[in-house]
């Protein structure tokens, strides 16, 4: 079974600075994919950005970049330039790759990071 | 495009009675995964069903029951209520489930409250 940890439940930062949110996971499985999601208080789960486990190069969605570790299981989100309408509770997530048709694609989520932006 | 729809908003029941909880994915998708959230936790997964059939399914009782429509929409159905179902319930819907290159796209859910 995989397990998500976030060990920071609160975090703040003022506008236009960089944060950095942290995740730790657990897994026997080599190929897997690792997400960060944001939930703002209208409760929709937004995708932030992807990472695939076998590509050694770090995603970067614009502001979003992540620092993936996989011999130490990590996986942190940077936020630059922080904005008002990041702030928002942001989940990471694993899921280990199954074939078209497949077992569950299930996702395992940590408990979250409610993150403040302060004007 | 329409995103992933929930029905209803939220609902209110009471203990031992039935609930039934509806999702339409995004057009073209063909996995439908259900989520538990209770309050000041991450989603917990109960079921997903791909083309039409159960394809996984997490640690929940046999009370929780789901099933998906040859248009791929999906209920979510729990008998016998307990407080401890209060929760919001999420459906994300993907167009190929458990392939990474196909995110999971969420709903807006549905708060259940069992008093």
């Amino acid at each position: 079974a995989q397990t998500v940890t976030q060990s920071q439940p609160e975090m703040s930062v003022q506008e236009a600075e960089t944060v950095t949110l942290s995740c730790t996971y657990d897994t026997s499985e080599n190929n897997y994919y690792l997400f960060w999601y944001k939930q703002p208080p209208s409760r929709q789960m937004i995708l932030v950005i992807r990472q695939e486990a076998y590509k050694q190069q770090n995603a970067t969605e614009n502001r979003f970049s992540v620092n993936f570790q996989k011999a130490a299981k990590s996986f942190s989100l940077k936020i630059s330039d922080s904005q008002l309408g990041d702030t928002a509770m942001y989940f990471c997530a694993f899921m280990k790759h199954v074939y078209l048709g497949g077992n569950a694609g299930k996702s395992t989520f940590g408990d979250g990071t409610t993150l403040t932006v302060k004007p | 495009d329409a995103g992933v729809t929930q029905s209803p908003t939220h609902l209110i029941k009471t203990r031992g009675q039935h609930v039934t909880l509806r999702c339409s994915p995004i057009s073209g998708h063909k996995s439908v995964s259900w989520y538990q959230q209770v309050l000041g936790q991450g989603p917990q997964f109960i079921f997903q069903y791909y083309e039409k059939e159960e394809r996984g399914r997490g640690n929940f009782p046999d009370r929780f029951s789901a099933r998906q429509f040859p248009n791929y929409s999906s209920e979510l159905n729990v008998n016998a209520l307990l407080l401890g179902d209060s929760a919001l319930y999420l459906c994300a819907s993907s167009f190929a489930g458990g392939q990474g290159n196909s995110p999971l796209h969420f709903g807006n859910g549905t708060r259940l409250t069992v008093t």
